[in-house]
């Protein structure tokens, strides 16, 4: 079967790092996405892996080890804003489909 | 334009009816999705459709009909749904080569309650 892990929610204060772990077991494997998505609002991309190594982009960095089949996001100088659920997801396969793991509620408090 | 838009933003509706949502992107991606999100829960892809063709369908019921009539707009046509069925219906869309980039843009969805 297909699975991807992640936690279930992650509390943090402002200002703190987050890094939430999602490691994957699925039948095909082009790259891990994650994907932010606020309550009552739609996901919205944060970055892609196809490759081992880090990817940075501001203040979130994604990681990937095909070889583990693991891949982290860090979340830095947390904000309020970045209270959501995170979403890692596998392309398994060409067209694009992705298979999103269960989503980690990251709460962050003053 | 670097959004997908989607309407109606709510629909209710009962068992006997028909309604379609409507997707749209201007974007230039011949990749466009389906999924359905449960509350708390991640989105389930129903279908896939590249360059106009439908290419995946996960199973997904007859009551469910996807339609796409051009390389910018998406329909999903409702007919006698379930209550089980309502969700969060939303629509993506991504660049031509859609396994190689892993970025979908997502539409804010239509919320869908079926009675």
């Amino acid at each position: 079967g297909q699975s991807l892990e992640q936690p279930s929610e992650v509390t943090a204060v402002e200002g703190a790092i987050v890094q939430i772990n999602c490691t994957y077991q699925t039948s095909g494997f082009y790259g891990l996405s994650w994907y932010q998505q606020h309550d009552g609002g739609a996901p919205t991309f944060l970055s892609y892996n196809a490759l081992d190594g880090l990817e940075e982009t501001g203040r979130f960095s994604s990681f990937l080890s095909r070889s583990d089949s693991y891949g982290y996001l860090l979340l830095q100088e947390l904000q309020m804003k970045d209270s959501a659920s995170y979403f890692c997801a596998v392309t398994t396969d060409s067209w694009g489909k992705l298979q999103f793991g269960a989503g980690t509620q990251v709460v962050v408090t003053p | 334009d670097t959004e997908v838009t989607q309407t109606p933003k709510h629909l209710v509706m009962g068992m006997t009816n028909k309604k379609s949502l409507k997707c749209e992107q201007h974007m230039g991606h011949r990749a466009m999705y389906w999924y359905k999100q449960k509350a708390k829960k991640p989105p389930e892809l129903m279908f896939v459709y590249s360059y106009e063709k439908l290419s995946i369908n996960e199973s997904v019921p007859s009551r469910f009909s996807p339609e796409c009539p051009n390389s910018s707009l998406l329909n999903l046509h409702l007919h006698a749904l379930q209550p089980e069925d309502s969700a969060l219906y939303l629509c993506a869309s991504s660049p031509p080569v859609a396994g190689e980039a892993g970025e979908q843009f997502f539409g804010p969805g239509t919320r869908l309650t079926v009675l």
